[in-house]
């Protein structure tokens, strides 16, 4: 079983809509990361967490909310979808007590808006 | 502001030898990272540097220089399967993850 889970895999709306984009994960690691991925881009940080009680804004947070409803589950919503939110999004984790504090991915959102 | 540079696609033979450069301009150093990542999939984690010097992994070597801030990504005997975009990421003094936009690497037989 994937350590790192994403849902939907894939999902296609309409403008003005809200969705949400759940990551779960058996890893017991701390950090979940929310980022989205635009061709020609690099990797951009949305939001993230240190902890259940600890949420923080990425590079860009607007247009976007998150929820860490436990260690293992951090959901992305968007609380009113606009087409330049068309993109591939990745859930992350990694390990507060880990030597590297590396990032282990999900297998990703591709998330349309029409 | 915070920059990383890698070159937008490269080119090899299956069976040769590649390196992927990544140069970066960031505010403060606490790690380098590369991951692969094939069309439509997950980033997987390939290497990580954080003293200078290089890092070697089977097939795979990463080398670091933070006083130039440059990196590259060594691959050895090349196989099909490593066509896919390959990831420069480095981990700035607030502790987040600045990516590159990747290199995209295509293995001709």
């Amino acid at each position: 079983d994937a350590d790192v889970t994403q849902t939907p895999r894939n999902r296609i709306t309409k403008t003005g809509k809200r969705i949400m984009l759940e990551c779960s994960q058996t890893k017991g690691h701390d950090r979940m990361y929310w980022y989205r991925q635009d061709p020609g881009l690099g990797l951009r940080l949305i939001y993230y967490s240190f902890d259940v009680k600890d949420i923080n804004k990425g590079e860009i947070s607007d247009g976007y909310s998150v929820s860490r409803q436990a260690q293992a589950k951090f959901s992305l919503s968007l609380e009113s979808a606009i087409p330049n939110q068309t993109a591939l999004y990745f859930c992350a984790t990694s390990d507060l007590g880990g030597d590297t504090d590396t990032q282990y991915f999900g297998p990703g959102t591709r998330l349309t808006v029409l | 502001g915070q920059n990383i540079d890698q070159p937008t696609e490269m080119t090899a033979t299956e069976g040769a030898i590649v390196q992927i450069n990544c140069t970066y301009q960031t505010s403060g150093f606490n790690g380098l990272f590369w991951y692969q990542q094939h069309a439509g999939e997950a980033p997987t984690f390939l290497s990580y540097n954080v003293l200078d010097g290089l890092e070697e992994k089977g097939r795979f070597s990463s080398f670091l220089s933070r006083s130039k801030g440059y990196s590259y990504l060594l691959l050895k005997e090349l196989q099909m399967k490593d066509s896919a975009s390959y990831l420069c990421a480095v981990r700035d003094s607030n502790y987040q993850l600045i990516w590159g936009a990747g290199t995209k690497l295509i293995i001709k037989p």
